[in-house]
């Protein structure tokens, strides 16, 4: 079945320095799609980006993920991590006809002044 | 923007105990989910439906019954509830197609002790 690996529980950073959060994906088919969700303390979790669309930049508010099938990944960047962009954060893939997610197990961004 | 609730946002039951979470979406979505989120394990899917009556199996579905009376309300039933089901517990709704965002409730706390 598909599967998504989020290889870091906790990803520690001074602010300023840029975020690189990694996701690998596996699946049969041909055309996923894979998404980005933040989900800040006290907050419900949403969408931040998502693409189908291979070698193609996506950005949203500060942040972006290209698709590369040939790899299987869709990492996540920012150049200048923020206090703000503390949360916990998700790789998520979708595909075949059965509109279901599949969510890696997640990242905790801590940004340190 | 698309309106998920969830209620009670916080429960204690004991082992053995009977429990119903309810969601309610006011946005017509298609598509219900119920989610658990576990440190480690990330988001993982219990059940969702497609509409009024329908249930489709998640990915961790034993010990929960889930029932959709409406296309606004989805119920997740634990009927005998153990420790291993203490978690927080979130509800989610999208339209229907695989690239549709998922919006998300803001989560119950449950604790069985």
């Amino acid at each position: 079945g598909d599967s998504v690996t989020q290889t870091e529980g906790l990803v520690t950073l001074t602010e300023g320095l840029p975020v690189m959060l990694n996701c690998t994906y596996q699946t049969i088919y041909s055309n996923p799609f894979l998404f980005w969700y933040v989900h800040y303390l006290n907050e419900s979790p949403r969408l931040l980006l998502k693409s189908s669309t291979d070698n193609k930049r996506t950005e949203h508010q500060g942040f972006h993920a290209t698709l590369h099938k040939s790899s299987s990944s869709f990492h996540l960047q920012k150049s200048s991590a923020q206090l703000s962009d503390s949360a916990l954060y998700y790789c998520a893939l979708s595909t075949g006809g059965n509109n279901k997610l599949t969510f890696g197990q997640g990242t905790v961004l801590s940004v340190i002044p | 923007e698309a309106a998920v609730t969830q209620s009670p946002r916080n429960k204690v039951t004991v082992t053995g105990g009977n429990v119903t979470l309810s969601c309610r979406q006011t946005n017509s979505h298609n598509y219900m989910y119920w989610y658990r989120q576990d440190t480690g394990h990330g988001l993982r899917l219990i059940h969702y439906s497609y509409g009024a009556g329908n249930l489709q199996i998640g990915d961790v579905p034993d010990g929960y019954k889930a029932t959709r009376t409406t296309q606004e309300d989805f119920f997740l039933l634990l009927e005998l509830a153990s420790p291993s089901q203490t978690s927080l517990y979130f509800c989610a709704s999208s339209d229907g197609d695989n690239q549709d965002t998922q919006y998300f409730g803001p989560g119950t706390r449950l604790l069985v002790l």
